[in-house]
């Protein structure tokens, strides 16, 4: 049973174009999460999604980021026009439906480093 | 001021000894997690706990609601569990507040 799948691992890109990270859960998980490190800082909670629905976005940048979990296929965070304070590792997480969110383990991909220059 | 906070924030160990991180929150929660991350960022999940305590080989988590507090204490340490162990509290909003960590070196 593959874990958690993040890709990129590492992704480079110049100020303004887009990033797109990409999270596949575990099988049979219906609720992945994001989540930002900032270099030297703690983790942050970004989105907590479910098939076709956000169901909280509190933690997102108002602007440029955005994310999506369709019925089929991966998780996707999407930062648009990138700014250097974007450098930082995205880490995706997932969990089974069960006794509700962030109640139950989290099982983390391995993240991916985001690099602006 | 953080709704999370661990101590110590760095911490060094001889290889054998016991140690103990400690995690304070001041927000009701409904779970309590704690997570490794290890030297190559990786994540692992270790104990997530509403009361009481929880054990895992070497490792044993404990939890006091009415202090609002948790502790994760290692045994007979070494080297490998050298990594950054990460407190999260389920709260308000009903979404994980992650304490800074703590960076554990155990030393040979």
């Amino acid at each position: 049973n593959a874990g958690v799948m993040q890709n990129p691992r590492h992704l480079v890109r110049r100020r303004g174009q887009e990033a797109r990270l990409r999270c596949s859960p575990m099988k049979g998980h219906s609720h992945v999460y994001w989540y930002r490190q900032l270099p030297e800082e703690g983790l942050k909670f970004m989105v907590y999604l479910q098939k076709e629905n956000i169901i909280d976005e509190s933690g997102m940048p108002k602007e440029r980021f955005s994310a999506e979990f369709p019925k089929e296929g991966p998780s996707i965070l999407r930062i648009q026009q990138v700014v250097r304070g974007d450098s930082a590792a995205y880490f995706c997480a997932s969990s089974p439906r069960g006794r509700g969110p962030f109640q139950e383990t989290q099982y983390f991909g391995p993240g991916t480093r985001l690099l602006v220059l | 001021k953080n709704e999370v906070e661990q101590s110590p924030q760095n911490l060094t160990a001889q290889e054998g000894e016991f140690i103990t991180i400690n995690c304070s929150y001041s927000v009701g929660i409904s779970a309590l997690h704690w997570l490794q991350q290890h030297p190559g960022g990786g994540i692992v999940s270790l104990f997530m706990l509403s009361s009481g305590k929880k054990k895992h080989g070497r490792l044993i988590a404990t939890i006091n609601i009415q202090e609002k507090h948790s502790s994760l204490h290692i045994t007979a340490s070494h080297p490998r569990d050298s990594a950054v162990y990460i407190c999260a509290a389920t709260g308000g909003g009903n979404k994980l507040t992650f304490g800074t960590g703590t960076q554990l070196k155990v030393e040979l």
